[in-house]
């Protein structure tokens, strides 16, 4: 049973676009969300995270967006480049746990376009 | 510092065979994780440490064994391979918060691009 769904799988943006990114999840004892970044051949990296007392959280061109009521989170990409073109993960996690464990959405591949 | 380092990079088993994935952290990180990473399927966690001396299972346990051998070190073992277990296979560590604004920060390291034949 998936705790965070992550969609779309994939998508294709043009250069200077915005990239979307959508999270569900379904346990009300999450309280932290980051988005990590992955490029082809290498491990995920963390890009940007965000905790439930905020309902946005802006860095650079990459900004979340948060829905508590809705249990949604979101990533947005503002003027995508084609540095950006890799893999996006959407995770959660209880800060109460130690050990820091996170449930990770299945990932979604973006492809920038010159 | 090199954070977290696996070996082999990438390997070929046969079906039955049996081998061991070494990750080591040098950041000083009580837990430490194994994800196999398949298409479709995003990171799966197969083992997890709290900290040195515990482990406990994760999403998908079965067909594996791990080992903290020590505070840097926390290996996985595939005892009899099968198809099923091809894969990318990713260590990672984590930390203390290092401040407000990041919780449970995982670091990874590069995968084990993993073939049973």
């Amino acid at each position: 049973q998936q705790q965070v769904k992550q969609s779309p799988q994939s998508l294709i943006v043009q250069k200077g676009g915005i990239s979307i990114i959508n999270c569900a999840y379904e346990n009300t004892a999450f309280d932290y969300f980051p988005w990590y970044q992955q490029f082809p051949g290498k491990g995920p990296a963390l890009l940007i995270a965000i905790r439930p007392d905020v309902s946005e959280k802006k860095e650079g061109r990459f900004t979340i967006s948060f829905n508590k009521s809705a249990k949604q989170f979101s990533l947005h990409i503002m003027d995508s480049q084609p540095g950006d073109s890799a893999t996006y993960f959407c995770a959660a996690s209880r800060t109460t746990d130690s050990w820091g464990k996170l449930q990770f959405g299945a990932g979604t591949q973006v492809v920038v376009t010159p | 510092n090199a954070g977290v380092t696996q070996t082999p990079k990438f390997q070929v088993l046969k079906t039955g065979q049996s081998m061991t994935l070494q990750c080591a952290q040098d950041m000083n990180h009580n837990s430490m994780y194994w994800y196999r990473q398949d298409p479709g399927m995003g990171l799966r966690l197969i083992y997890y440490s709290a900290s040195e001396g515990t482990t406990d299972k994760g999403e998908v346990p079965n067909g594996y064994n791990v080992s903290r051998l020590n505070k840097r070190e926390f290996s996985l073992r595939l005892e009899s391979a099968a198809p099923s277990q091809t894969s990318v296979y990713f260590c990672a560590s984590s930390g203390p918060s290092r401040g407000l604004a990041v919780y449970n920060e995982q670091f990874f390291g590069p995968g084990t691009r993993l073939t049973v034949l």
